[in-house]
């Protein structure tokens, strides 16, 4: 059975940098079916997609956050990560990592989550 | 980008059909997925590629799609089933969540 496990620090202060880690097991994260995504989701609000990873590095991300935002990957320890910078009050959020399947050759759906993790950003 | 439009909220009896819509300009030429989202978890995917339904969901969970609307309907509402219900498509330069419709079952 795969699974996800967020991974960081659950406090950042006001203009520093986020940085979590996604841990999959039960499966690789070099398969050529799946990226692997991160997505967010705000105290009583919805959901918000942050970007995606393919086990190559190639990566989507979301418009409105892409000039703070890097994903990468590490296929030896079947990692990926999210490094967010310039973080305000804003970016509180439960952060969720999530494989995503393809449909011609597009990341598509989200089909296995990770439980989530609470990052609060306050000095 | 482009955006998924949802009804904040929907409310149905126990045992009624709930219906919840979701709509987009894009979504003629994309696939749509929906997610429960239940308090304190993380969402899980009930309907993919519009209208098929992952391994484990129940038969209850149904998707449609017409136009720019799809439309995620609940057959036999049961209790369990009230939860936050998400819609999600992609395209070329990303994914999109819709706002979210809280289901309360009455």
């Amino acid at each position: 059975q795969l699974q996800l496990q967020e991974s960081g620090p659950g406090l950042v202060k006001p203009s520093e940098t986020l940085s979590l880690t996604c841990t999959v097991s039960g499966g690789s994260i070099s398969s050529s079916s799946y990226y692997w995504g991160w997505i967010r989701q705000p105290p009583g609000k919805g959901l918000e997609w942050i970007g995606s990873i393919y086990y190559s590095g190639s990566t989507y991300y979301n418009p409105s956050l892409k000039s703070r935002v890097t994903i990468s990957v590490d296929t030896s320890k079947n990692q990926f990560s999210l490094k967010l910078s310039s973080v305000t009050a804003a970016d509180t959020a439960v952060y969720y990592c999530a494989r995503q399947g393809i449909i011609a050759a597009r990341p598509e759906f989200f089909d296995y989550w990770g439980q989530g993790t609470l990052v609060t950003v306050s000095s | 980008s482009y955006e998924l439009t949802q009804p904040p909220s929907v409310s149905v009896s126990p045992g009624q059909t709930a219906r919840i819509t979701c709509s987009g300009d894009a979504l003629p030429k994309q696939y749509a997925y929906w997610y429960q989202q239940k308090p304190g978890q993380a969402p899980v995917l009930v309907i993919y590629k519009d209208s098929e339904r992952p391994s484990g969901i129940p038969e209850r969970f149904s998707g449609s799609s017409s136009g720019t609307t799809v439309t995620l309907t609940i057959s036999g509402v049961q209790a369990e089933d009230e939860a936050d219900y998400y819609c999600q498509s992609a395209d070329s330069s990303g994914t999109v969540f819709g706002g979210g419709t809280k289901l309360t079952v009455l």
